[in-house]
């Protein structure tokens, strides 16, 4: 059972517009929501984190906005530039320190 | 820094073989993961460790051993591979804080 989804494969978005990855949870129970980068060959890099208790948190280009009655987070990266064409993972944390990790969401930035 | 160093990065196995990945951390983490990424499931923990000499099932552990002798080393072995092991495998460490660090990860095809 997938606690943790992310229902698009693939998002294409034009050089220097918004894009927005979304994510969707079934347990409510999870403290802290990530979002992590991958480029190819490489591990994934922490990007942003929130809390359960808060609703958005931003870091530059970088916002990452929760809403907990719908279980639902969204990645907001405004504007949107050619390095940012990675792989993302949205991942959740219970307790134990155990990330529960999302299929990906691959986007590409055109130029 | 070296951070998160895993060994090996490439492997091909024949079916029924074994083999140990090293996982090395010198941040002084307290939690190491296993995790195994495989297309369209995103990242799935196998097995993780809470401190040195404690080890436990994460959400895919069969076929799966792990030993945690000291707290810089997290090893994962397979005892007899088969085909539905090979997979990218990527460790990380832990602070006790939500992110994690990742290795640049192992890929292993079994033949």
């Amino acid at each position: 059972d997938q606690q943790v989804k992310q229902n698009s494969p693939s998002l294409s978005v034009q050089e220097g517009r918004i894009s927005i990855l979304n994510c969707d949870y079934t347990n409510s129970m999870f403290d802290y929501f990530l979002w992590y980068k991958k480029y190819p060959a490489e591990g994934p890099t922490f990007l942003i984190s929130i809390s359960s208790i808060k609703d958005k948190n931003e870091d530059g280009r970088f916002t990452v906005f929760l809403n907990k009655s719908a279980k639902h987070l969204s990645l907001h990266i405004v504007p949107s530039q050619p390095g940012d064409s990675a792989v993302y993972f949205c991942a959740a944390i219970e307790g134990a320190q155990k990330l529960v990790f999302g299929q990906g969401t691959r986007l590409t930035i055109n130029p | 820094n070296a951070g998160v160093t895993q060994t090996p990065k490439f492997r091909v196995l024949k079916t029924g073989q074994s083999m140990t990945l090293l996982c090395a951390q010198d941040m002084n983490h307290e939690y190491m993961y296993w995790y195994r990424q495989d297309p369209g499931m995103g990242l799935r923990l196998i097995h993780y460790s809470v401190g040195e000499g404690t080890t436990a099932k994460g959400e895919v552990p069969d076929g799966y051993n792990v030993s945690r002798l000291k707290k810089q080393n997290f090893l994962l072995g397979l005892e007899s591979a088969a085909p539905s092991q090979t997979s990218v495998y990527f460790c990380a460490s832990s602070p006790g804080t939500p992110e994690a660090f990742f290795g640049q990860g192992t890929r292993l095809t079994v033949v």
